[in-house]
């Protein structure tokens, strides 16, 4: 079992639709949650970045945290065509042996005008 | 206040051949962390430099290393390069306080030919 495990999609949604995006987590060392968003050809921008269970707002971005069920989502509420790129969920913690941020594999994302 | 700054951008090698490339972090931070990116294995660990020391290292080949300068920039080297490790090789800055936000940088595609 991987110690993150993300849905690669493709995800296709229409312009103005809510967007949930999910990771799960084996690991209980894992502290820090974050979320990048990558877009082709680039380097990976953090969009969101909790400590504690719960919900985060940021805009039209939520990030939600349950450590209990090991279970990180993000929602974009209004989605733009803008938001098309590949999300994908960080988690720092003692991963492997060594202190590091674990990511997992992305999901493409496209919103469609 | 300036992003991270990888160069080159771009590499073709042959495969034999050794690679050095440069991360200038966001200034202040004191941490330089280093990732591989391949559509197979998504972002991998590679290893992170805080204060000229290797703190914490990923499960890769002696073939890659790095180093940290006394003005945080690190640089990574590829020895006897393969032809797998063409990658996107990122490199993430941050204050190196336990879990804080990493900053990447766009990265240095290397192709392996």
């Amino acid at each position: 079992q991987k110690e993150v495990e993300q849905d690669p999609g493709p995800l296709s949604v229409p312009e103005g639709a809510i967007v949930s995006l999910n990771c799960t987590y084996s690991n209980s060392a894992f502290q820090y949650f974050m979320w990048y968003r990558q877009y082709s050809r680039k380097g990976p921008e953090l969009l969101m970045y909790t400590y504690s269970s719960g919900n985060k707002e940021d805009g039209r971005f939520t990030a939600q945290v349950d450590k209990s069920s090991k279970y990180i989502s993000l929602f974009i509420r209004d989605s733009q065509p803008s938001d098309s790129a590949t999300y994908l969920c960080a988690m720092f913690g003692s991963g492997a042996g060594s202190y590091q941020l674990t990511f997992g594999k992305g999901t493409k994302l496209s919103v469609i005008p | 206040k300036a992003g991270v700054t990888q160069t080159p951008r771009y590499l073709i090698k042959t495969r034999g051949q050794q690679v050095t490339l440069s991360c200038s972090p966001i200034s202040g931070h004191r941490s330089v962390s280093w990732y591989q990116q391949t559509p197979g294995q998504g972002l991998q660990f590679l290893f992170e430099y805080f204060s000229e020391t290797q703190r914490n290292k990923g499960n890769f080949p002696g073939r890659f290393s790095g180093r940290q300068f006394s003005n945080s920039r690190s640089e990574m080297n590829v020895s006897t390069l393969e032809l797998g490790d063409s990658a996107l090789y990122l490199c993430a800055s941050s204050s190196g306080t336990g879990g804080s936000e990493a900053f990447f940088g766009q990265g240095t595609r290397l192709t392996v030919v």
